[in-house]
């Protein structure tokens, strides 16, 4: 399998742009995460989906973003209008409960500038 | 809630030589999962080491072991003969064994090595 795939690797836009973050998870998992990461708050969960449902999304900072997974291959991220306060790493990232030795399997992230 | 703290934000080690990350948690719970992730300057998190709560035994890969004291809900990381590709930011990160549940990182460590 090729792993939990993001796209695009960096993005940079403007204040008041709209923002699409992909992801694909590893076939059969049926979690997926969304994190973000700054360096003054670290690692922070968004949300996260359990076979295509949203679990919790008490993480979501505000109604500027909102999370879909259509299919059990496909999540965005979405940042609608974006600000600066928005720049960060973007993780997604899945994994199959119950699975031996489960364990959470990260992409390589997006990087999101917002000027 | 679970939190997960991990107390050293940042920790050097000589190339070589030994050194622990440490790690505690808090849960009710009786089962469930503790690991550590490597961040290096890559970005990409990597999966260190894995624990189950209910095995006593403390879990290996190679250099990296585990102190697990369930007791005292401690799980801190020895890395033997530090290598300079170990330098990395390293996070703890906890899930429990009820399905549904997320998992929840500390703030995570930065570890440099000195040649």
């Amino acid at each position: 399998d090729a792993g939990v795939i993001q796209s695009p690797r960096h993005e940079v836009t403007e204040m008041g742009q709209e923002v699409t973050l992909r992801c694909k998870p590893i076939s059969g998992h049926d979690y997926l995460f969304w994190y973000r990461q700054t360096m003054m708050r670290g690692l922070e969960l968004l949300i996260y989906f359990n076979n295509n449902v949203p679990i919790d999304d008490s993480g979501m900072p505000e109604d500027r973003f909102s999370a879909k997974m259509p299919n059990a291959s496909f999540s965005t991220l979405k940042i609608q209008p974006s600000e600066p306060r928005d720049s960060a790493v973007y993780f997604c990232a899945s994994s199959l409960w119950g699975a031996t030795n489960e364990k959470l399997f990260f992409g390589s992230g997006t990087q999101l500038s917002v000027l | 809630a679970q939190t997960v703290t991990q107390s050293q934000p940042e920790m050097s080690v000589q190339e070589a030589e030994t050194v622990t990350l440490s790690c505690t948690y808090d849960t009710s719970e009786s089962d469930y999962y503790l690991f550590w992730y490597k961040q290096p300057p890559s970005r990409q998190m990597i999966l260190v080491i894995r624990q189950e709560a209910y095995k006593q035994q403390n879990a290996t890969e190679n250099r990296f072991s585990v102190n697990f004291q369930k007791a005292a809900k401690s799980f801190s990381l020895k890395i033997s003969d530090s290598q300079l590709g170990d330098a990395a930011m390293y996070f703890c990160a906890y899930r429990g064994d009820n399905y549904g549940q997320n998992f929840v990182f500390g703030p995570g460590t930065r570890l440099s090595v000195l040649p």
